[in-house]
């Protein structure tokens, strides 16, 4: 089955213990992005990538990092965690870069649940 | 700066009847428009796309609406049904970007 998985699906930490959040596809894409979502803001990219050791920042990358290793992997890394980056994130992959003519739409995961307390 | 605006939070429809939805951007260089559908504890799901050279896209209930001299995109829903209750997030890339930019979502419940 055609997939985006992510672990884990619910966390809950401390400020400062560092986390990372992986991401998995089995679709062969090429393009990977992160979002979070919260409330009154809508879903904010990032950080996204476009092919393996390839990534770029999105629109509220401060505080993570990714990486890019393997094309099916797309992890997201907290180094240091603050409150104001509890929400809920959402990995996303697709096959290239952009939506063109509704054939390259993004796939989405089901969302993993942060706190930071 | 938010570029991709849905003013409504929420709206309730009655099954049977039209749900529309809708959306405003403001930049000009967004050339292609997505609706994604999302349901509790889920991811969001791909529903309908529209280029801008077009200003009707239909697939279904659902058509999406294009009007580029306003800058501003609408989904219907024709019946709307029980099922289709969600929060509906609208999206638009630019040509020459790698990045979609997405509202802040409508929640569209449809009761019996």
């Amino acid at each position: 089955e055609a997939q985006v998985t992510q672990n884990p699906r619910y966390l809950i930490t401390v400020t400062g213990k560092k986390l990372t959040v992986t991401c998995s596809q089995n679709m062969n894409h090429e393009y990977m992005s992160w979002y979070r979502q919260d409330p009154g803001l809508g879903l904010r990219q990032i950080y996204y990538s476009m092919n393996v050791e390839v990534t770029d920042k999105g629109d509220v990358p401060e505080g993570y990092k990714v990486s890019r290793k393997e094309k099916r992997n797309f992890p997201l890394i907290l180094e240091s965690p603050s409150p104001n980056q509890t929400s809920l994130y959402f990995c996303a992959s697709s096959l290239r870069g952009r939506a063109e003519l509704g054939t390259d739409t993004q796939y989405f995961g089901p969302g993993t649940r942060l706190t930071v307390l | 700066d938010q570029q991709v605006k849905q003013n409504s939070p929420s709206l309730s429809v009655q099954e049977g009847r039209i749900s529309i939805l809708n959306c405003d951007y403001t930049n000009s260089m967004f050339d292609y428009f997505l609706w994604y559908k999302k349901y509790p504890a889920e991811g969001p799901t791909f529903l309908i796309s529209i280029s801008s050279i077009k200003d009707k896209n239909e697939d279904g209930r659902f058509t999406v609406f294009l009007n580029k001299s306003a800058k501003h995109l609408s989904l219907h829903i024709v019946p709307s049904q029980p099922g289709d209750s969600a929060v509906y997030f609208c999206a638009a890339s630019a040509r020459n970007t790698d990045k979609l930019i997405f509202g802040t979502g409508t929640r569209l419940q449809v009761f019996p």
